[in-house]
């Protein structure tokens, strides 16, 4: 079935550290991929997206890149913040041949990111 | 602030009771999604509407049932509770049936405890 894999963590990193947080994915079909963000004690905020391969997504200084050849969707950021500190996650929808997703996101395991000062 | 709205945010109940989960959608979207978080399982998908039909149907339990009302909001009933069914419940929701290019908004969830 599908599945998305992130890098085991937790992270930890100084202020204005290089962040690269790993995740590969398995899907019989299209999908689309995404980063959502869980901040402490709230819901789920998306990051980033990509929905076809090469594309790059970009927010907030972070960026993921759809590589279709080595099924990943790397998240890196240049120059980490306290504030950044959270938990991460890797999901996709698959869509059919027609480009219909089936509405379901299949999320990674989560990565919790602290950032020191 | 996603939009979207659940209640309550905090349940507290005990092992063999039932509970109704309420999610309102941001506004003009017609797709209602739930998710169940927990410590083993992760993130997990249940269940999804859209316009007031079943859409998608994931992991979902027999004892665990949804509807989407005219009015768009959404309740998750759960019934016959045990205590691995303590989770935080997400909902979230997006304007199209689940396209390669929609996003789904997540309220901020409700946090059952089963004692």
């Amino acid at each position: 079935g599908d599945s998305v894999t992130q890098m085991e963590g937790p992270v930890t990193l100084s202020e204005e550290a290089f962040l690269t947080i790993n995740c590969t994915y398995t899907a019989t079909g299209y999908p689309s991929l995404f980063w959502y963000v869980q901040y402490p004690g709230e819901g789920l905020q998306l990051l980033l997206k990509a929905t076809k391969a090469d594309d790059k997504g970009s927010n907030k200084g972070f960026e993921a890149t759809y590589r279709k050849e080595t099924t990943s969707f790397h998240l890196e950021k240049g120059s980490v913040q306290v504030s950044d500190s959270a938990v991460y996650f890797c999901a996709l929808i698959l869509a059919n041949a027609g480009g219909t997703s089936y509405g379901k996101l299949t999320f990674g395991q989560g990565t919790i990111l602290t950032v020191h000062p | 602030d996603s939009g979207v709205t659940q209640t309550p945010k905090h349940l507290i109940t005990a092992t063999g009771q039932r509970v109704t989960l309420r999610c309102s959608p941001r506004s003009g979207d017609l797709s209602v999604y739930w998710y169940q978080q927990s410590l083993d399982q992760g993130l997990q998908f249940l269940i999804q509407y859209y316009n007031g039909e079943e859409r998608a149907k994931g992991n979902i339990l027999e004892r665990f049932s949804a509807q989407q009302f005219p009015d768009l909001h959404s309740e998750l009933n759960l019934s016959s509770l045990e205590l691995g069914d303590s989770a935080l419940y997400f909902c979230a929701s997006s304007v199209d049936p689940g396209g390669l290019a929609d996003t789904q908004y997540f309220g901020p969830g409700t946090r059952l405890t089963v004692l």
